[in-house]
């Protein structure tokens, strides 16, 4: 079946503007996950929804970040005035999440964002 | 989550086994041993878990220590497709949703 898509593959974008970057999971997921990898870094949490409840926005580096989650599908990361630390693969997940001990996160191929 | 400790590089010949270290010394008894891998210009996927017992499955084997303070990814044939940075990663029920990354091990892989 389908796994995480993501779009775009790449974007680049001038300082200051805003940008938003799409995730669609896998069907019937009820956990949705973003993260990010910076050049050379590990991966960092940014936020995560589980089904109707409030999202955990704990990893979120600071108020120009936001994301959104419609219908339970779909999610946009949305980053306002980007800076260039910004610059980084951002990576969406989806899961069950029968229990979180065991359940298995799918990644998507990930958005390269590159802040000029 | 309790803390993981991998090397941080290690090298393998191509068709050999490879055997990923990872060390969990304050694991708790509900610990689950995940692992992940990144590919070259990819997401993180899936490898294994697993809790008291060795676990086998396609892509790979997890060996647990009696004493669970430590665990062994087992690759029994290495491919150059196998060349990845491989993530040692813990997780009990209460866990937080989303997973905690450390550094993991960056496995290259000869011809």
């Amino acid at each position: 079946g389908a796994g995480v898509s993501q779009s775009p593959s790449n974007k680049v974008t001038e300082k200051g503007k805003d940008v938003e970057l799409r995730c669609d999971p896998i069907s019937g997921h009820t956990a949705l996950y973003w993260y990010r990898q910076s050049l050379g870094q590990g991966l960092e949490f940014l936020i995560y929804f589980q089904g109707n409840s409030a999202p955990d926005k704990s990893g979120l580096p600071s108020d120009r970040f936001s994301a959104e989650r419609t219908g339970g599908s779909v999610s946009t990361l949305t980053i306002q005035r980007t800076q260039q630390e910004d610059s980084a693969v951002y990576l969406c997940a989806s899961s069950l999440v029968v229990t979180s001990s065991t359940d298995t996160q799918y990644f998507g191929p990930g958005t390269r964002l590159t802040v000029l | 989550d309790a803390k993981t400790t991998q090397p941080n590089s290690m090298e393998s010949n191509e068709e050999e086994p490879v055997h990923l270290p990872c060390n969990h010394s304050t694991i708790s008894g509900t610990d689950y041993i995940h692992w992940y891998r990144q590919l070259p210009s990819q997401g993180p996927e899936y490898v294994i878990h697993g809790l008291t017992s060795n676990v086998n499955n396609r892509m790979a084997s997890l060996a647990i220590a009696e004493d669970r303070k430590s665990s062994t990814l087992i690759l029994h044939r290495a491919t150059l497709r196998d060349a990845a940075v491989y993530y040692c990663i813990l997780r009990y029920g209460g866990s937080q949703g989303n997973l905690i990354f450390g550094k993991g091990t960056k496995l290259s892989v000869k011809p």
